[in-house]
């Protein structure tokens, strides 16, 4: 069983549009990480998140433990916005992270 | 700092051949992870090390996949009668381990190609 479900699988929005790109586990977790990979790029993290909502810069993620949830909206996207979105959760205490397989996102001009 | 560092980029080994993979984590982190990333699989875990011991290798196949980390500088994922099937980017990442993944960083990976 995928253990982190990710939605939309695609998304394709025009300059300036707001996306909302969302993460759901099939186990509670107490600790939730998006990260942001260009093709053929490293992973880079964007936001930890393992409860209640976070931001940065354009970014803001929310995350009702709960709920087995978490979203991340991506604001006034642009262009170089384009990539795929991963979110991953930690299993246990161990620190290893478990992905969801991702979001590619497009932003046309 | 320059980050994790993932020595080779590329790889292209012959089906039989073995491969050893490379990895720098960044000084003053005590967990060291290994990932693989394929199209059809996404990015899977392989094993784990905290303050150069291992914890967890439950991802690895069980055969001819092995980790080591003789130092806390390096880690070496090794891959012996290597198989089309394991062609995939091996990811590297540490972090500091303090309870939170919020300084997890990745390295840029190496490209294993078994033909």
């Amino acid at each position: 069983e995928q253990q982190v479900q990710q939605s939309p699988a695609s998304l394709v929005l025009q300059e300036a549009e707001n996306a909302e790109l969302q993460c759901s586990f099939s186990i509670f977790t107490n600790q939730v990480q998006w990260f942001y990979q260009r093709p053929g790029g490293r992973l880079v993290s964007l936001l930890y998140n393992p409860s209640g909502t976070k931001q940065s810069g354009r970014l803001t993620s929310t995350t009702v433990i709960k709920e087995r949830r978490s979203s991340l909206h991506i604001s006034s996207s642009q262009i170089t916005d384009s990539g795929t979105y991963l979110c991953a959760m930690e299993r246990g205490n161990y620190n290893v992270l478990y992905f969801g397989s991702g979001t590619k996102l497009t932003v046309e001009p | 700092n320059a980050g994790v560092i993932q020595t080779p980029r590329h790889k292209v080994t012959g089906k039989g051949q073995e491969a050893t993979l490379w990895c720098e984590p960044i000084s003053g982190h005590s967990a060291v992870f290994w990932y693989r990333q394929t199209i059809v699989q996404g990015l899977e875990f392989l094993t784990y090390f905290r303050n150069q011991a291992p914890i967890d290798d439950s991802g690895m196949p069980k055969e001819r996949f092995s980790a080591q980390m003789p130092n806390q500088s390096h880690s070496t994922l090794k891959i012996q009668s290597t198989q089309p099937q394991d062609s995939a980017v091996y990811l590297c990442a540490s972090s500091s381990g303090q309870g939170t993944n919020s300084d997890y960083t990745f390295g840029s990976g190496t490209r294993l190609l078994v033909i």
